[in-house]
């Protein structure tokens, strides 16, 4: 079985612009999360969505957003980029609920110049 | 709110030695939790995972971690450690109902010396 895969794995954007991360799930997991890694603040839970819907949310900007397709693949979207949003970004896929164990992908590291 | 402390940021340790990596968790309400491992240039993978149960879990690659409710800990243990085991690790709880979301601690940078 695939794992999840996270594209582009690497992307350098410069402030102010945008940019899209995309994530496969695993195959029949509905749940999709994304998670920002940092050096200063960790790991910290950005968005969950399952069926194509937002079930949750961490304490992020509105510059951060995400969608799920019916395919349930997901992207998340960062809108005018700064200097604090370098980071890995994870993806992770489970099949439900919160007993069930997330599977993360190898993530993309954004740079912002 | 939920919150996650490991105790260590480094750990260094000599090959073959056993290590204990520390977890403590502060909620309101019960919790899942688990351990996650990174190593370099790659995403979290899971090593074990407590539900219910049993309060001592084994995971992967001969780990294992004992669930303590009334010191809120949940600490991974290795008996004998391997070049191999070298990463950083994490400890995370997440609540029994409702959205997936883990809340993570900090993290644990293992390092095994020969």
């Amino acid at each position: 079985k695939a794992g999840v895969t996270q594209t582009p794995r690497y992307l350098i954007k410069t402030r102010g612009q945008q940019v899209t991360l995309s994530c496969s799930p695993i195959s029949g997991h509905r749940s999709v999360s994304w998670y920002q890694q940092t050096p200063g603040q960790g790991l910290q839970f950005l968005f969950e969505y399952f069926s194509e819907t937002q079930r949750n949310k961490g304490n992020f900007p509105g510059r951060f957003s995400g969608r799920q397709f019916s395919n349930s693949r997901s992207e998340m979207n960062v809108s005018t980029l700064e200097l604090g949003d370098s980071a890995l970004y994870l993806c992770a896929s489970s099949f439900n609920g919160a007993d069930s164990p997330l599977h993360f992908g190898n993530g993309t590291r954004l740079t912002v110049t | 709110a939920q919150s996650v402390t490991q105790l260590d940021s480094q750990v260094p340790v000599f090959e073959e030695a056993p290590v204990e990596l520390r977890c403590n968790y502060s909620s309101s309400v019960s919790v899942y939790l688990f351990w996650y491992v990174q190593y370099p240039n790659q995403g979290l993978q899971l090593l074990l995972k407590y539900l219910s149960g049993s309060t001592l879990v084994k995971g992967i690659n001969g780990f294992e971690a004992e669930f303590n409710k009334s010191q809120t800990s949940f600490h991974l243990r290795k008996p004998s450690v391997h070049i191999s085991d070298t990463a950083e690790y994490f400890c995370a709880v997440s609540l029994l109902q409702g959205a997936q979301k883990l809340v993570f601690g900090q993290g644990t940078r293992l390092t095994i010396n020969p």
